[in-house]
């Protein structure tokens, strides 16, 4: 399997701030990563896909220009939250798959975001 | 995307076999049924995947009736180590994002 890292694993902010989260590939080249958001007791929602090299793709409702990702390498893709208000306190996580794995993916240990 | 049902929670007890059933009526021909696990506060983990039949690996058991129209997760005696959240997901295989139901909630207690 694959192993993927986050950090920080917490942070917490003050409103109007921008925060970066990292989420690495710690064994092998990623081209795809995925971010998800996940409020308390809820499920994980699919924010977008990173691709490595090029433009993010973005779920419906997800504002680009306030959730930035960055694949800049094959092992780390970015989130920065822009501009952060309490209501983006959730937890964050990334994900990637093994391109011979079927709907198997490895996820990060994820991000708790507070903005106070 | 085919739409999974499964329960909101569960309870069962230390040494018991737990099964959760997931509902997908419209599951397609080239969808695969994946459970993933997830703690508090962590990323989920791939459990088990199948696509008729049935399939066991060292963690569970996962069944799936000739019409696949369903799935049920087989923990076989379960700890408290167990208590967590299971998703059951269906998509085939060229999708490379996964779409998360709202997961049944397994509380195992002494």
């Amino acid at each position: 399997g694959a192993v993927v890292s986050q950090h920080p694993s917490w942070v917490i902010c003050k409103s109007g701030t921008s925060v970066k989260i990292e989420c690495r590939s710690l064994d092998f080249q990623a081209t795809t990563m995925f971010w998800y958001r996940q409020f308390p007791k809820q499920s994980l929602m699919l924010m977008a896909t990173s691709n490595e090299g090029s433009k993010a793709t973005y779920e419906q409702g997800v504002e680009k220009d306030k959730f930035l990702i960055n694949h800049a390498s094959l092992t780390l893709s970015t989130l920065t939250v822009t501009s952060a208000h309490p209501e983006d306190s959730s937890f964050y996580i990334c994900s990637t798959r093994l391109p011979s794995s079927y709907n198997e993916q490895f996820f990060g240990p994820g991000t708790r975001l507070t903005v106070l | 995307l085919a739409k999974t049902t499964q329960p909101i929670s569960m309870d069962s007890y230390e040494g018991q076999e737990v099964n959760i059933t997931c509902s997908h009526n419209n599951i397609a021909t080239n969808d695969y049924i994946t459970w993933y696990q997830q703690f508090p506060s962590q990323g989920p983990r791939f459990i088990i995947q199948g696509y008729k039949t049935k399939v066991t690996n060292e963690v569970a058991s996962l069944f799936i009736p000739a019409d696949r129209k369903s799935s049920t997760l087989s923990l076989p005696r379960v700890s408290l180590s167990d208590t967590a959240v299971y998703y059951c997901l269906v998509a085939d295989t060229g999708r490379r994002a996964l779409t998360f139901g709202s997961g049944t909630r397994l509380q195992v207690q002494p």
